[in-house]
């Protein structure tokens, strides 16, 4: 099965830049979709479709997809960025198959 | 407002049944796939099943294929999870979310879940 690779966890000072990526077999390929997961909260799309936002969400989240990684980029980080991130594809190599990353826990600092 | 609200968590013994429900409004229900995904305490994320809008494609996760099974009511603007033989590492939050994708209603490539609920909780012990 295919299976997706995030850092357990990224520290962030505010203001600065963090980036959390997501390991796969030619994930470049794919299509990559993003959560964010607050504390005792349900997930939330931040990043569709590689580098598409939902409406809502804030420019500062942006994301990239190449070769076997792909990168969720949060700018100017705020306090309230502070979450669980997962990235999310389907696999084709599977009958309907979607696979989750296994979670980056954003810390700001 | 788009809302899905879970509901038919619990605790329940090992090798039991418990069926969750999830209704839906402010959206026309039957034009999208639906899922359930979990999370078990403390975990990460875990797709568990997926049906299309006519419930013409289903698919199941390899935890659970031949224990649980999902289906909808488009009449009711509700989506269900049967599950049988519970084992205790069913243990999750169990959410539900509308699907969101290249071709509407299908389970298909690139495609992902824009909506959730709260979730309900499902708890397997003795």
């Amino acid at each position: 099965s295919y299976v997706l690779t995030q850092p357990p966890s990224v520290s962030v000072a505010p203001g600065q830049t963090a980036r959390i990526t997501c390991g796969g077999n030619n994930i470049g390929s794919k299509s990559v979709h993003w959560y964010q997961q607050k504390p005792g909260q349900a997930p939330v799309l931040v990043v569709y479709d590689d580098s598409d936002r939902p409406s809502g969400i804030p420019e500062r989240f942006s994301g990239s997809n190449s070769g076997n990684t792909a990168t969720l980029t949060i700018s100017r980080v705020e306090a309230g960025d502070e979450a669980d991130y997962y990235c999310q594809v389907w696999d084709s190599s599977s009958d309907h198959n979607y696979v989750f990353g296994t979670g980056t826990k954003v810390t700001v600092l | 407002e788009v809302q899905l609200v879970e509901s038919g968590g619990g605790l329940v013994q090992p090798g039991r049944s418990l069926r969750l429900s999830c209704a839906a409004s402010g959206f026309t229900f039957d034009d999208y796939a639906m899922h359930w995904v979990r999370q078990a305490p403390g975990k990460g994320l875990e797709w568990v099943s997926g049906i299309s809008w006519n419930s013409g494609s289903i698919g199941y996760a390899d935890s659970v294929k031949g224990r649980f099974t999902i289906s909808r009511d488009n009449a009711k603007n509700s989506l269900y999870l049967q599950m049988n033989s519970l084992r205790a590492e069913d243990t999750a939050l169990y959410y539900c979310a509308k699907d969101m994708g290249l071709h509407l209603g299908e389970l298909s490539p690139g495609s992902y879940m824009d909506v959730w609920g709260k979730g309900t909780t499902v708890t397997v012990s003795s």
